[in-house]
């Protein structure tokens, strides 16, 4: 069966950048029916969807607008993970972040199918 | 961005009860909206997709009905292990949006 694993670290200090990894088992980064995506959830927020990563011929990526100037997702084939990377965080951005695939994106059933265990990330000094 | 507004936000219910969860959507997304149930600590897990299609291995005592901007996710029959906090959200559009959630406590 499928399972995406996290990894990264906990704690990140303000202005530094935060990056986590999702590795992937059962399925692959390159498949051309999902997309792999990064969702945080707070109690100020509660589940924000941050971006995603996923391959149709070529590689793309959307991100919310909200993280856009800081963010980057990028996909690894070598490893088959994809990774998260978030810039000049502030405390704002202490949260849980989970990895998720999304089913069979862009049709009626897409949805969020499969997700990581979550890394509790706080930013502090 | 598309709103996903639930309602209620809190919900007491006892073992053996009927519940229904009401998610709004700020525009139409025809039946572009999927259900998660949550509990403390855990990742969201996926219940619903298409707004009434039940993921493999749901119990079937879970429900969801609408469309356009009005949804419903129905448990018929409350079991101790339903407790948690539930989901909607949109596959509308990008960026996906999720409900702020209802959380379902024990009466």
């Amino acid at each position: 069966q499928v399972q995406l694993q996290q990894s990264g670290p906990g704690l990140v200090k303000p202005s530094q950048t935060l990056s986590l990894t999702c590795a992937i088992s059962g399925d692959s980064v390159s498949s051309t029916s999902t997309t792999w995506n990064w969702i945080r959830q707070s109690p100020s927020r509660g589940l924000e969807w941050l971006g995603r990563t996923y391959y149709r011929s070529k590689w793309y990526n959307d991100y919310a607008v909200s993280v856009k100037s800081r963010i980057t997702i990028n996909p690894d084939t070598s490893k088959n993970q994809f990774s998260l990377q978030l810039n000049s965080v502030t405390p704002e951005d202490t949260a849980v972040y989970y990895c998720a695939r999304d089913q069979e994106a862009f049709s009626i059933n897409d949805a969020f199918d499969i997700w990581g265990q979550g890394t509790m990330v706080t930013v502090s000094s | 961005d598309i709103q996903m507004t639930q309602s209620p936000s809190s919900l007491s219910a006892s073992v053996g009860d009927r519940v229904t969860i009401t998610c709004r959507a700020s525009q139409s997304i025809s039946s572009y909206v999927n259900w998660y149930q949550q509990k403390p600590g855990k990742a969201p897990k996926f219940l619903i997709y298409a707004a009434s299609s039940l993921q493999s291995g749901v119990p079937s005592r879970f429900s969801g009905s609408g469309s356009g901007t009005d949804f419903t996710l129905t448990i018929s029959s409350l079991q101790p292990e339903d407790f948690a906090t539930y989901y909607c959200q949109q596959s509308y559009s990008t960026p996906r949006t999720f409900g702020q959630g209802t959380k379902l406590e024990i009466k």
